[in-house]
Formats: structure tokens, C-alpha cells, sequence
């Protein structure tokens, strides 16, 4: 079983929709969460770090349940520049990072 | 502006032959870097955790004598791929913490395409 977990997608969106990508952690000393956005072959970039508490920023919200062992990102109001592959990442005290599979996202006019 | 800069960002070379990475921080002294590989559509997978003046950190199944790392400095980690094959043909990218300041951070290179032939 992989450490983390993703639907790959792609989720076929019109703009101004609102997308929401889920992922699963088996990981349970994981202690940091990240998510990730990643352009066709490029490095990957930060999003935002994940919280029980959940943070929103902007148009971005995300979520962590860790009794579940579960992250989630909700994007509203999507822009045809949000397409890109979005990464879900867990990482330890040291942050060496395990990186999630990726969703793809296709926003369309 | 880029705080890891990783060169080249493209290579072609025949098998065979060896090929070095290099990842520097530009602005700050890392002690630790990662180097990760990513085959098309799938994750970055870590492959080493580099530490400045010791041996690195493999990660299982990664072969440390086809994949050498060497982080002789605060700001420089290299990555050789050794006697590279076809299959070694992967995009590799490095990253670097930032431990200075407030908030610990984590900073990309831009990437490497190695295309073996």
C-alpha cells in the first residue's frame, strides 16, 4: 500500500466550479501535511500546509482529519489556471517528504 | 527569484556514460538536501537524503553505487548517475532546507530531464 494516496483524476472542470481532491495517509507518525501543485514538468510548488484545524487561503481550503488519516483540498471558483497536477504530500519531523501520486486538474472555459 | 538552483536542466546522453546533478542553495547554507525522481505520471520518489559532510541516506531500493551523492559543502549537493542506462531516464529534482529565520522551509530546484539513449 502506498504511503500516501490519491485519486489520479484527471477532474474535468468548467471554470467558476468548485473541485474538492481527496487523499489518504497510512502513515500514522506522519506529522506534517502538505499540498502540493505541480505544472507539467516542473518542480513542484507549495500550496499551503494542512491543519486539523483547517486553513483556508483565498480561494483554497484544506483539511486534515487525523484519526481518519485523511487530507482534503477544496478549490473554488476554479480558474482555467489552476490546471495542474495537485499533490498531496506527508512529511516527518526531519521533512523528508512523501509525495502523493498527484490529481490531475483540467479547468476548461 | 530561485533560492535552489539544479543544473543542467536537460541532458541526452548515451548509455553508458555518467552524468552529474548539481543543486546549490543560493542564499543559504543547507545541511540537508533530498534528491527525488519522477518517471512520467507517476510521484516524486525520495531517493536520497544528502547530509552535508557525511554519508548520505538511501532510501530502500535505490542503488548508492549507480546513484552517488556527494554534499562536500553547505551549499552544494551533487548527484552522479553512474554508468546510466535507458531506464534511468527520469526527471530528477533536488531539494534543500532552509533553517534560518522563524519558519523552516524546504525550497525545489528547477529539475533535471535525463533522456539516456
Amino acid at each position: 500500500r502506498k504511503e500516501v494516496e490519491q485519486d489520479p483524476g484527471p477532474f474535468n472542470v468548467p471554470e467558476g466550479a468548485t473541485v474538492a481532491f481527496n487523499c489518504t495517509y497510512s502513515n500514522s507518525a506522519s506529522q506534517s501535511f502538505f499540498w502540493y501543485r505541480q505544472d507539467c514538468r516542473k518542480e513542484p510548488k507549495l500550496l499551503m500546509s494542512v491543519y486539523s484545524s483547517g486553513n483556508e487561503d483565498g480561494r483554497f481550503t484544506a483539511q486534515l482529519n487525523r484519526a481518519s488519516q485523511y487530507i482534503s483540498l477544496l478549490i473554488r471558483d476554479s480558474k482555467l489556471s489552476d490546471s495542474a497536477t495537485y499533490l498531496c504530500v506527508g512529511g516527518d519531523s526531519s521533512y523528508k517528504l512523501i509525495f502523493g501520486s498527484g490529481t490531475r486538474l483540467l479547468v476548461r472555459p | 527569484g530561485a533560492v535552489v538552483s539544479q543544473h543542467p536542466s536537460r541532458v541526452i546522453c548515451k548509455s553508458g556514460t555518467s552524468v552529474k546533478i548539481e543543486c546549490r542553495s543560493l542564499d543559504f547554507q543547507a545541511t540537508t538536501m533530498f534528491w527525488y525522481r519522477q518517471f512520467p505520471k507517476q510521484s516524486l520518489m525520495l531517493m536520497a537524503t544528502s547530509n552535508e559532510g557525511s554519508k548520505a541516506t538511501y532510501e530502500q531500493g535505490v542503488e548508492k553505487d549507480k546513484f552517488l551523492i556527494n554534499h562536500a559543502s553547505l551549499t552544494l549537493s551533487t548527484l552522479t548517475v553512474t554508468s546510466a542506462h535507458p531506464e534511468d531516464s527520469s526527471f530528477y529534482i533536488c531539494s534543500a532546507r532552509d533553517l534560518t529565520g522563524l519558519s523552516e522551509k524546504l525550497f525545489f530546484g528547477s529539475g533535471t530531464q535525463l533522456s539516456v539513449l
